[in-house]
């Protein structure tokens, strides 16, 4: 059974760091490409970035660029994601997501069950 | 950007109805689009991608149709898990671009 489990979110004030971790179970992770996405409170959703397998090809969108980190380890099954100079529109549920073919910008067919990141002072 | 226009936001319906949300992208993305459902509190499901390809699982009450830059998603006969909020993605090109949403509600 293919299990994503997201952890590390929090509050955090702004201008601060955090690092969300995703542990991953099930499938063959070192061969699958794996993103995040977030959801705003009461809001729709926003790709946040994905990662190839092997982790040479990184994608952001632009409201992150430059501030976030998009990683993985696929030793430890895991993806990650440095969070650095947060803003207040930052504030969302992140969800983990494994897509669903080998093209990097394929649709996701797994998802987290999410982890809260609020940034407020 | 592409972006990405669904319509309704939202649509009151009965159990049993037919369900019709559209998707519309800002420039042709051939067949590289998938729907998804959320519920409350829930990650989103895949539902349809390629357009109108039916994921593993899904009742085959839903289907997805269209190309280029204007997509429908079908819900053929309403049930009352069906009831949550719908979103149209685009797949054709990094950034990956989501529909603003439909929430479908019990009339």
């Amino acid at each position: 059974e293919v299990q994503l489990l997201d952890s590390g979110g929090g509050l955090e004030q702004p201008g601060g760091s955090l690092r969300l971790s995703c542990a991953a179970s099930g499938f063959t992770f070192s061969t699958s490409i794996m993103s995040w996405v977030r959801q705003a409170p009461g809001k729709g959703l926003e790709w946040v970035s994905t990662i190839s397998d092997s982790g040479s090809g990184t994608y952001y969108a632009d409201s992150v660029k430059g501030r976030f980190t998009i990683s993985r380890d696929n030793s430890k099954s895991t993806l990650y994601l440095q969070m650095n100079s947060l803003r207040a529109e930052d504030t969302a549920v992140y969800y983990c997501a494994k897509s669903l073919s080998y093209y990097d910008s394929s649709p996701f067919d797994y998802w987290g069950q999410g982890t809260l990141v609020t940034v407020s002072s | 950007d592409i972006q990405m226009t669904q319509s309704p936001s939202s649509v009151s319906a009965s159990v049993g109805d037919r369900v019709t949300i559209t998707c519309r992208a800002s420039q042709g993305i051939r067949s590289w689009l998938a729907w998804y459902q959320q519920k409350p509190g829930k990650a989103p499901k895949l539902l349809i991608y390629a357009a109108s390809s039916l994921q593993t699982g899904v009742p085959s009450r839903f289907s997805g149709s269209g190309s280029g830059t204007d997509f429908t998603l079908t819900i053929r006969s309403l049930q009352p898990e069906d009831f949550a909020s719908y979103y149209c993605q685009q797949t054709n090109i990094f950034p990956l671009t989501f529909g603003g949403g439909t929430k479908v509600e019990i009339k």
